[in-house]
């Protein structure tokens, strides 16, 4: 079964600083895997989709990497706002099976 | 498109009331599934379908839980009876390989 582990749990960091949200899973036979970002009592916007083959995406301030040998890809924030607040989820979905399994998340907090 | 859409938002019903969610994929995704989030458990898959077909109900709490998918533009997911434990937000999400999936707004439900 597909463990998939966030860390940390939690980070505040002062506006303007890089953000560092690490995701680690235990096999490697993804298809491919995505980050979420998810506003309190709202639903999952996605934010980057890796495929499998790929090593990093990029969105604006945001890049993701992907190493599925060693079962790690980090999402990084450049810049950070008050706006990037949130709970970031990372989610890698199965090659066999195509089914999506969720770490716990990272809940960020920037300070103004 | 109007993405995923999920009805109602809200649902507080009695325990012992039958309850239905309701989905509606996007159009020409041929992957539609249920998970449920509480703030114990995370993010839960209860069940998917592929092509209108259930592939997997292994998350389905128990039998109280049922889910169908009559065609593919619409899908529910029904607790016949329901009990407080099955507070929770309810989201659907579609797919279709190699996208990545997209998650309606949820559906939050109290059972009092």
């Amino acid at each position: 079964k597909q463990e998939v582990t966030q860390i940390p749990a939690a980070l505040s960091v002062p506006e303007g600083e890089n953000l560092v949200l690490n995701c680690s899973f235990t096999d490697s036979a993804i298809y491919n895997l995505q980050w979420f970002r998810q506003d309190p009592g709202k639903g999952l916007t996605s934010l980057l989709l890796i495929q499998s083959s790929q090593r990093e995406q990029t969105s604006g301030r945001l890049n993701a990497s992907l190493d599925k040998s060693s079962g790690r890809s980090t999402l990084y924030i450049a810049a950070s706002q008050p706006g990037d607040s949130a709970t970031y989820l990372c989610a890698v979905i199965g090659s066999n099976d195509y089914k999506l399994s969720f770490g716990a998340g990272t809940t960020v907090t920037v300070r103004a | 498109d109007a993405g995923v859409i999920q009805s109602p938002r809200h649902e507080v019903t009695e325990m012992g009331q039958e309850v239905t969610l309701r989905c509606k994929p996007i159009s020409g995704h041929d992957y539609l599934f249920w998970y449920r989030q509480t703030m114990m458990r995370g993010l839960e898959l209860l069940i998917y379908f592929n092509n209108n077909v259930p592939i997997d109900d292994s998350g389905m709490p128990e039998d109280r839980f049922s889910a169908k998918m009559p065609n593919a533009s619409f899908s529910t997911l029904k607790i016949q009876p329901s009990e407080p434990r099955d507070s929770a937000v309810y989201f659907c999400a579609s797919s279709s390989p190699p996208h990545g999936y997209t998650f309606g707004s949820g559906t939050r439900l109290t059972v009092v």
